[in-house]
């Protein structure tokens, strides 16, 4: 499996900008980025992927190192509702889901 | 459109007995995925359907587990006889396609508490 390293936790401030580190250092040149979070008592849900350029949805930004070994997911205004652990998940020409430790998202009101 | 369902939310069971959970995927969603999160640990992926083929079965534990998806619907997975270290919340996922890149829709899950 594809290591990952995410920090065990952040905090940030409702409103503020949030900016949620990834390392992939083993990954393939052709494997997307995944991001999924997970909200309290709920099961897991997708938040955004990309492969080599910066990916922009409605719920967040993702930008990507350009040697790929790293990545940021980016909240760009959070909310109470954006607490939760998030997963970098780099795909590894499987189709299912690896999921490491993730990182624990605490929003102060 | 319904999300992905689960039941029952909750199990409380004795070692050795039984327990059968109960996935429904999107309509329409040919591959379906069973993951779970023991106590402490990450959440595994534990196997793969397409349609009611298994495409993947490589994180199921041991042969005490077994998931059907006859029809090609909804899918079982059936602990049996459950030993306490299966305790854990048992998540249902699908997608439309079967690439990675095609984002799975989780359901709530259902937690398992073996005692």
């Amino acid at each position: 499996d594809a290591k990952t390293t995410q920090p065990n936790s952040m905090e940030s401030n409702e409103e503020e900008p949030v900016h949620l580190p990834c390392n992939h250092s083993t990954i393939s040149g052709t494997d997307y980025i995944h991001w999924y979070r997970q909200l309290p008592s709920q099961g897991p849900e997708y938040v955004i992927h990309g492969l080599t350029s910066n990916v922009n949805n409605r719920m967040a930004s993702l930008a990507i190192a350009e040697d790929r070994k790293s990545s940021t997911l980016i909240l760009h205004r959070a909310t109470l509702r954006d607490a939760a652990v998030y997963y970098c998940i780099p795909e590894e020409g499987a189709q299912k889901l690896v999921f490491g430790q993730g990182t624990r998202l605490t929003i102060n009101p | 459109e319904a999300g992905v369902t689960q039941f029952p939310s909750h199990s409380v069971i004795e070692k050795g007995q039984t327990v059968t959970l109960r996935c429904d995927p999107i309509s329409g969603h040919d591959n379906l995925y069973w993951y779970r999160r023991v106590m402490g640990k990450e959440i595994k992926f534990l196997l793969h359907f397409v349609k009611e083929s298994k495409q993947d079965e490589s994180g199921m534990p041991n042969n005490r587990f077994l998931a059907e998806r006859t029809g090609g619907t909804y899918s079982t997975l059936k602990v049996q006889p459950a030993e306490l270290e299966d305790s854990g919340v048992y998540f249902c996922a699908s997608s439309q396609g079967g690439t990675v890149q095609e984002t799975q829709y989780f359901g709530p899950g259902t937690r398992l508490l073996v005692l």
